[in-house]
């Protein structure tokens, strides 16, 4: 069973332009979550989306944005990057379901570097 | 909203000692989960053990095992017989409604 995949592993920018990261959930898996994770703030939460909706929402700008496809896969977007957006950009699957404990399963990360 | 909080930045111990790493959360909320995840130095976050706040049983894995504390709001987790591997950045992790968030992580470094 192929695990949770992220696109790409690695990318640098510079400020003001505009990243889209990709994030391919476990087969069967509904939800999906992103994180972003740097040094000083550790791991905060962006947002989740199950069946293309998003359904919990962190508190980050409006540069920041989502979105779910049919097939469960993910995008996330950042516009106008600034140099504090630099970071690890974590995307988590899930069944979704609201019974019983939804572990959550990590991909490897999108480490993001703006210059 | 939830806040999570691990008070212990960096934690040491000797291979094949126990160490425990602590974690509280604030909350108001009755049903809920808790979990450990391990980030090891390749990245991947990775599932420890997970407790669901209605059973009062601690949940153990293994050489892993936490005190639940629903009262006191405490989670700490024990690793016995700690192996190298064991190195990593540990999670604690408070989810409700599919919201899952974390705690600032303690770096545990298992020392030969």
């Amino acid at each position: 069973k192929a695990g949770v995949t992220q696109t790409p592993r690695y990318l640098i920018k510079t400020r003001g332009q505009q990243v889209t990261l990709s994030c391919s959930p476990i087969s069967g898996h509904r939800s999906v979550s992103w994180y972003q994770q740097t040094p000083g703030q550790g791991l905060q939460f962006l947002f989740e989306y199950f069946s293309e909706t998003q359904r919990n929402k962190g508190n980050f700008p409006g540069r920041f944005s989502g979105r779910q496809f049919s097939n469960s896969r993910s995008e996330m977007n950042v516009s106008t990057l600034e140099l504090g957006d630099s970071a690890l950009y974590l995307c988590a699957s899930s069944a979704g379901t609201s019974a019983g404990a939804n572990v959550l399963t990590f991909g490897a990360g999108s480490r993001l570097t703006v210059l | 909203a939830q806040t999570v909080t691990q008070s212990q930045p960096e934690m040491s111990v000797q291979e094949a000692e126990t160490v425990t790493l602590s974690c509280t959360y604030d909350t108001s909320e009755n049903n809920y989960y808790l979990f450990w995840y391990k980030q090891p130095p390749s990245r991947q976050m990775i599932l420890v053990i997970r407790q669901e706040a209605y059973k009062q049983q601690n949940a153990t894995e293994n050489r892993f095992s936490v005190n639940f504390q629903k009262a006191a709001k405490s989670f700490s987790l024990k690793i016995s017989d700690s192996q190298l591997g064991d190195t990593a950045m540990y999670f604690c992790a408070f989810m409700r409604n599919n919201d899952m968030r974390f705690g600032a992580g303690t770096r545990l470094t298992v020392k030969p």
